[in-house]
C-alpha cells in the first residue's frame, strides 16, 4: 500500500519567516496530495490540496509543490503568524476516498 | 449545513470490553472513513464505506469492524479492547474521491 513519509516531525520559526515541510510518498499511481492542519484539540482542516496534473498551486501565504518524477510534495508557508502554530499532515491518495497521511509536523511560530 | 457529527465525544472502557462509535456524515456523502489517531503516529487508515459496502481496509486486527447503514450512517465497533486501542477516532465524510475530506471531532477512547 501508500506510505507516506513526512519531515520534519517539529519545526519552529520566528514569526514572519517562513515554513517548509515535506512529504515523499511510495505509490506512483496517488494523484491527489491534500493538506491538513490541526489546530490543538479540534478536528484536521484542509487547507490546501494539488492534483497530479499540476506543479504548484497558492493560496494566500500557502503553497504546495509536487514533484511527480522524484514522489515528493511540500508545504510552503510565507510571513508565519502565530495562528499557524499547529499539527500539518499530508496525505495522498489515487482516485478513492482512502487518504495515507504522514506523521504530521508540529509547527511553532515564535512571537 | 451540518458537519460530521461522531458520538460520543469521550469513552473510557476497560481492557476486554468492547466499543462501539458512531459517526453521522454530512448529509449527501455517501462515503465514511475511519482513522485513528495516537501521538506520534499521525492518522492511520481504519476503513472505508460507501452505500454500506466496505471498500477499503487498513492493517488493523480483526477486533476493528465497522458497518454503514442506508442512511450513510456509519458505525466502528472494536472487540476485547486492549490498553493500546487508547486513542482518539475520527470519522471522515466526502462527497466524491480525491476531494475534500470533512472530518468529525473524533471520540476519545481510553482504555484502562
Amino acid at each position: 500500500g501508500e506510505n507516506v513519509e513526512q519531515h520534519p516531525s517539529t519545526l519552529s520559526v520566528q514569526e514572519g519567516d517562513s515554513a517548509v515541510i515535506k512529504c515523499t510518498y511510495s505509490d506512483s499511481a496517488s494523484n491527489y496530495f491534500p493538506w491538513y492542519k490541526q489546530e490543538l484539540g479540534k478536528r484536521p482542516q484542509l487547507i490546501i490540496d494539488i492534483r497530479s496534473n499540476v506543479g504548484e498551486k497558492k493560496d494566500q501565504r500557502i503553497a504546495v509543490t509536487l514533484n511527480k518524477t522524484a514522489k515528493h510534495f511540500s508545504l510552503h508557508i510565507t510571513e508565519t503568524q502565530p495562528e499557524d502554530s499547529a499539527v500539518y499532515f499530508c496525505a495522498a491518495s489515487k482516485n478513492d476516498y482512502k487518504l495515507s497521511f504522514g506523521a504530521g509536523t508540529t509547527v511553532t511560530v515564535r512571537a | 449545513k451540518a458537519g460530521v457529527t461522531q458520538t460520543p465525544r469521550y469513552l473510557i472502557k476497560t481492557r476486554g470490553q468492547q466499543v462501539t462509535l458512531s459517526c453521522s456524515p454530512i448529509s449527501g456523502h455517501r462515503s465514511v472513513s475511519w482513522y485513528q489517531q495516537t501521538p506520534g503516529q499521525g492518522l492511520q487508515f481504519l476503513f472505508e464505506y460507501f452505500s454500506e459496502t466496505q471498500r477499503n481496509k487498513g492493517n488493523f486486527p480483526g477486533r476493528f469492524s465497522g458497518r454503514q447503514f442506508s442512511n450513510s450512517r456509519s458505525e466502528m465497533n472494536v472487540s476485547t479492547l486492549e490498553l493500546g486501542d487508547s486513542a482518539l477516532y475520527l470519522c471522515a465524510s466526502s462527497r466524491m474521491p480525491n476531494t475534500e475530506a470533512f472530518f468529525g471531532q473524533g471520540t476519545r477512547l481510553t482504555v484502562v
